[in-house]
């Protein structure tokens, strides 16, 4: 079974600050992927970020950057000089293996994070 | 655009109802995904379709079912509504690609249903 745990429910910061989300991950299989969605007030889902589990490269896109340690089981999540519009539930998410007719994502709980100007 | 349409948008029903949700995938996108984001069981996934058939399930309650038609749309149905039913209902589609490669799933904006 696989499972993904976000410990930090909410997290509030002003303007300009950096926001680390840490997301810890349980699966059974060798190969996987991870993901980071995000959620805005208007409520759909926003893809943000893609990682499988054979590349454990770190990298940064524009503000967002992530950390992934297969061997802590962890993939976390950074938000460079957050924003007013960076407010929103972040999720992480885990869907495993590789088949052709694709995978159902498990979510963790979200943080919620407020950006205060 | 995600390019996966839902209708409803917005649904209000009472206890005890049946209803049913509809999704249109991405063109060409063979497979559909369910999922119910609550307040007390957080986003989980419901139900997968491919070209048409169950292809795996998750928590999915016996009072709800779904399927995929031919034109590869889907609907969940959702019947004897209880308080516990309200939430955000996502669909979203996926292609299918190379073995080797991961198959993106792109998210509907959401159903949201109230049940009273």
């Amino acid at each position: 079974a696989q499972k993904v745990t976000q410990a930090q429910t909410e997290i509030s910061v002003v303007e300009k600050e950096d926001v680390t989300l840490d997301c810890v991950y349980e699966t059974r299989d060798t190969t996987y992927y991870l993901f980071w969605y995000k959620q805005p007030p208007s409520g759909e889902l926003v893809f943000l970020i893609r990682r499988n589990s054979f590349d454990e490269q770190n990298e940064i896109s524009g503000r967002y950057s992530w950390n992934f340690q297969k061997s802590t089981s962890s993939f976390n999540f950074t938000i460079t000089a957050s924003q007013v519009v960076d407010s929103a539930v972040y999720f992480c998410a885990l869907s495993e293996g590789i088949k052709a007719a694709g995978n159902k994502l498990t979510f963790g709980g979200g943080t919620r994070v407020l950006v205060k100007p | 655009d995600s390019g996966v349409t839902q209708t409803p948008k917005h649904l209000i029903t009472a206890t005890g109802q049946r209803v049913t949700l509809r999704c249109s995938p991405r063109s060409g996108d063979l497979s559909v995904y369910w999922y119910q984001q609550s307040l007390d069981q957080g986003l989980q996934f419901l139900i997968q379709y491919y070209n048409g058939e169950e292809r795996a399930k998750g928590n999915i309650l016996e009072r709800f079912s779904a399927q995929q038609f031919p034109d590869l749309h889907s609907e969940l149905n959702l019947s004897s509504l209880e308080l516990g039913d309200s939430a955000l209902y996502f669909c979203a589609s996926s292609g299918e690609r190379a073995v080797s490669s991961y198959n993106e799933q792109f998210f509907g904006p959401g159903t949201r249903l109230t049940v009273l």
